[in-house]
């Protein structure tokens, strides 16, 4: 997707490990947002920025942080992951006045 | 908690025909998207209707918004079998997007 990437695509990790995604934009978008998206769920938002180093809470924050120390990076960390933290993880950047663009994806397993 | 609820939960049609898919949400909301997600793949962006807008079109698409039934219907019309993937609703309010549990369309050949 332009201008918007993550990392890893793919992740395996065992319980009780930390774990950080990536998401890098590339047009200096003002917010970023992280969702994961579960079977039966559809998308859940996470945790979103407004800003370097501006941050909230979303419906799932529980277990996870983020940080934003530049505009173009936002990460997601799984302090110690659990098997419930399986899941699809997406990242996305608000782009007035069309929506919202979507990275790939991560596909992480928590073993 | 979702705010929007998408119905049905799955579609089966014939290319060609058209294809409605309907969504309905809670609370008041600055704006309705919808998005569609091929298997694997992200989600992209379809449509946005702002809550003054009754009806939007681009190309096959035609979205409505009736805000004092809290509702939306999505039609795609002329329907393909490019079409066949997942669409999800999602009303927007104080920069943040919360999304139903999405629709599954078939379009059969």
């Amino acid at each position: 997707d332009a201008g918007i990437t993550q990392s890893p695509r793919h992740k395996v990790t065992e319980t009780g490990t930390p774990v950080t995604l990536r998401c890098h934009q590339t047009e200096n978008h003002r917010y970023m947002y992280w969702y994961r998206q579960d079977p039966g769920h559809g998308l859940r938002l996470i945790h979103y920025s407004y800003g370097v180093k501006d941050t909230d809470k979303g419906e799932v924050s529980d277990g996870y942080s983020v940080s934003r120390s530049k505009t173009e990076d936002f990460l997601l960390t799984l302090e110690s992951a659990t098997s419930s933290q399986t899941s699809v993880y997406f990242c996305a950047i608000i782009t007035f006045p069309y929506g919202y663009t979507f990275g790939s994806g991560t596909r992480l397993t928590v073993v | 908690s979702q705010q929007g609820e998408e119905d049905p939960q799955a579609l089966s049609i014939q290319e060609g025909e058209n294809a409605t898919m309907n969504c309905s949400y809670k609370t008041s909301i600055n704006n309705l998207q919808w998005y569609r997600q091929n298997s694997g793949r992200g989600l992209v962006h379809l449509i946005l209707i702002r809550s003054n807008e009754r009806e939007k079109h681009s190309g096959r698409l035609r979205v409505t918004l009736d805000t004092s039934k809290k509702s939306s219907s999505l039609l795609i019309t002329a329907s393909r079998a490019a079409d066949t993937a997942s669409y999800f609703c999602a009303t927007g309010a104080n920069s943040k997007l919360t999304f139903g549990k999405g629709i599954t369309l078939s379009v059969r050949p």
